[in-house]
């Protein structure tokens, strides 16, 4: 039972315009969320993060937005940049136990420039 | 500030064969997290370690099994080896206060043949 989900395995988006990553989850005990972003032969690095008693949160180019209601949330990047290719992952953690985060399948981005 | 350094890098077994992989915690994380990346798919979580016992478990067998060192270093045991087995070993060290702070290595390929 896949409590994250990222139902887009890749996603291809021109140099400079807006890339946009989605995610739903079912765990309704989530409430701190996180993306991380993966390039080969590398280990996933820490990207953003939003928790549940907020819907937005930036860190320049990078915005989550968090929808409690439909349990989902969405990575805006805005300029894309070919440098911004790689897989990015979802993820979530809960209260109960925040240090055990669980992650979704993840989106391969492709900038094209 | 040191990452996370995870040995070997990769590594081939054949089945029924038992495997150990270490990692190296980044200066100051007290906790450390075991998660299995196959081909397409997210990280899975195994285990977690916080003062050297274990902290929570996933879906993962008993033959995964796992240690943490006093120095905060870990290793991952897997006996039995299976073919399913065959995947990317991620470590990733955290500080337990602090929410979802993972600090990742750039893994381990486990081949199983």
């Amino acid at each position: 039972d896949q409590q994250v989900k990222q139902n887009s395995p890749s996603l291809s988006v021109q140099e400079g315009r807006i890339s946009i990553l989605n995610c739903d989850y079912t765990n309704s005990m989530f409430d701190y969320f996180l993306w991380y972003k993966k390039y080969p032969a590398e280990g996933p690095t820490f990207l953003i993060s939003i928790s549940s008693i907020k819907d937005k949160n930036e860190d320049g180019r990078f915005t989550v937005f968090l929808n409690k209601s439909a349990k989902h949330l969405s990575l805006h990047i805005v300029p894309s940049q070919p440098g911004d290719s790689a897989v990015y992952f979802c993820a979530a953690s809960a209260q109960t136990s925040y240090d055990k985060v669980i992650f979704g399948p993840g989106t391969s981005l492709s900038v094209i420039p | 500030e040191t990452g996370v350094t995870q040995s070997p890098t990769h590594l081939i077994k054949t089945r029924g064969q038992q495997v150990t992989l270490r990692c190296s915690s980044q200066s100051g994380h007290n906790t450390v997290s075991w998660y299995q990346q196959a081909l397409g798919q997210g990280p899975q979580f195994i285990f977690q370690y916080y003062r050297e016992e274990e902290n929570g478990r996933g879906n993962f067998p008993p033959r995964f099994s796992g240690l943490q060192f006093p120095n905060y270093s870990s290793e991952l045991n897997v006996n039995a080896l299976e073919l399913d087995d065959s995947a990317l070993y991620l470590c990733a060290s955290s500080f337990k206060e602090r929410v979802g702070g993972y600090t990742f290595g750039s893994g381990t390929r486990l081949t199983v043949v």
